[in-house]
This record gives structure tokens, sequence and C-alpha cells, in this order.
């Protein structure tokens, strides 16, 4: 059964650094392109960052580009989100989610999700 | 950044009754090469992460009703839920993955009437 485990979400200040993970098993971790998802409170779905299957390619949304840092950890079927700069607007539950798999595209729909962390921006 | 754009923003439908959920994109999402439209539907029940329902714009994921539907082609597309059930009460996003950055129109509230 595929799982994906999110962790690392809390309170933080304007300013402060937090770091996500997400624990991933049931599938072979490094043939997929990963991704992290963001939701703020009672809002629509925003795309973060993917990270290619051996972490050579990352790409990110504008908003977060040059504050958020993807990496992965294949040997321990680990991906993550290292964020600095934190600002009010960051504010959200951080979804990990799986890029299905056919030829290894990037360009793939998003066939597994955690249950994402809670990220609360507030002084 | 392709823009994703749903109709209407929210939808009561009496139960057995079809529903019936509007896409656009800014830009069309069709990939030549494959002439498929990189197109997915997801839903998100409340509390709940979102789930695939339909990708390529018409392919059922594995396990989703056969009540769900997709259709259209190149910048508009269409959820069609043929009888709707008291379990589709959800908000339903589309998403393109043609290019990046990834984007999802802003969602369509799904309720019964």
């Amino acid at each position: 059964e595929v799982q994906l485990v999110e962790s690392g979400g809390g309170l933080v200040q304007p300013g402060g650094s937090l770091r996500l993970s997400c624990a991933a098993s049931g599938f072979t971790f490094s043939n997929h392109w990963m991704n992290w998802v963001r939701q703020a409170p009672g809002k629509g779905l925003e795309w973060v960052a993917n990270i290619k299957q051996d972490g050579s390619e990352k790409y990110y949304v504008d908003s977060v580009k040059g504050r958020f840092t993807i990496s992965r950890d294949n040997a321990k079927n680990s991906l993550f989100l290292q964020m600095i700069s934190l600002r009010a607007e960051d504010t959200a539950v951080y979804y990990c989610a799986r890029t299905y798999y056919d030829d290894g595209s990037a360009y793939r729909p998003f066939d597994y999700w955690g249950q994402g962390t809670l990220v609360t921006v507030s002084s | 950044d392709i823009v994703m754009t749903q109709s209407p923003d929210s939808l009561a439908v009496s139960l057995g009754e079809r529903a019936t959920i509007n896409c656009k994109s800014s830009q069309s999402v069709l990939y030549s090469s494959n002439n498929k439209n990189d197109l997915a539907w997801y839903q998100q029940k409340p509390g709940q992460p979102p789930k695939l329902l339909i990708y390529w714009a018409s392919t059922r994921e594995s396990g989703v009703p056969d009540r769900f539907s997709g259709s259209g082609s190149g910048t508009d597309f269409t959820l069609t839920i043929s009888s709707l059930q008291a379990e589709d009460v959800a908000v339903y996003y589309c998403q393109q993955y043609y290019n990046t950055p990834r984007t999802f129109g802003q969602g369509t509230k799904l309720e019964i009437k």
C-alpha cells in the first residue's frame, strides 16, 4: 500500500524557518518525481515545488523561490521541504504528492497524496 | 503561467441527477507529441487530501466509479457525474500538468440540493 506521511509542521514566527519531511512507503520511491502542494485555510490548492527522481532537477512556484528548498533522500525514502524567511501567507496545510509514473516524465498527474502537515506563520 | 478557471464556483444537485463542472485553461494543454490533454480532475472531501479521479482529460483512475467521466480538449474541459450520490459531496479541482508551474482551478463545491 502506498503511503506518504508528512511531518514537521507547526507554529513559527514570521521570518522563521521550518523543515518538512515526507516518509514514503509501499512503492519504489526513486522511480517518481515528487511534489509539495499547499492549501491555505479554506482556500484552494497551490503547487509549491517538485524534484526529479535523482534530485538533479528542482522547480518552484515564483512565490517561494529563494526561500524554499526541496530535496530528497532515496536511500531513506524521504522527501523534504526546507522553508526559510517564512511569511504569514505561507500558512497552509502542506501535502506531499507523488507524480504518476509511466515513463518517468514529470508531466503527469499526482496519483497519491499524504494527509498533510499544517504550517502556521504567526507572531 | 497557465490560469485554470472553473465554473461554477458552487453547485447544488439532487441525488440521482447529473452534475457538470467546467474548467477552462488560458492556453491549450494538448500535448502534440502524443495528442493527449495534460488535464486532471481531483476530488477533495472535508478534512481529506485530494484524490485523483481523471487524467489525460478523460481517463478514469483505477477504482473510480464509472459515474465520473471527463471530456474536452485544448482549453475547455468538463467533469460529469452522471447520477449524484451522497458520497460525491466534495470540492472538485481541475489541474494542468502541461507545464511548470502546475496550476489548479479555484475549485467547485458540490452539494446536495
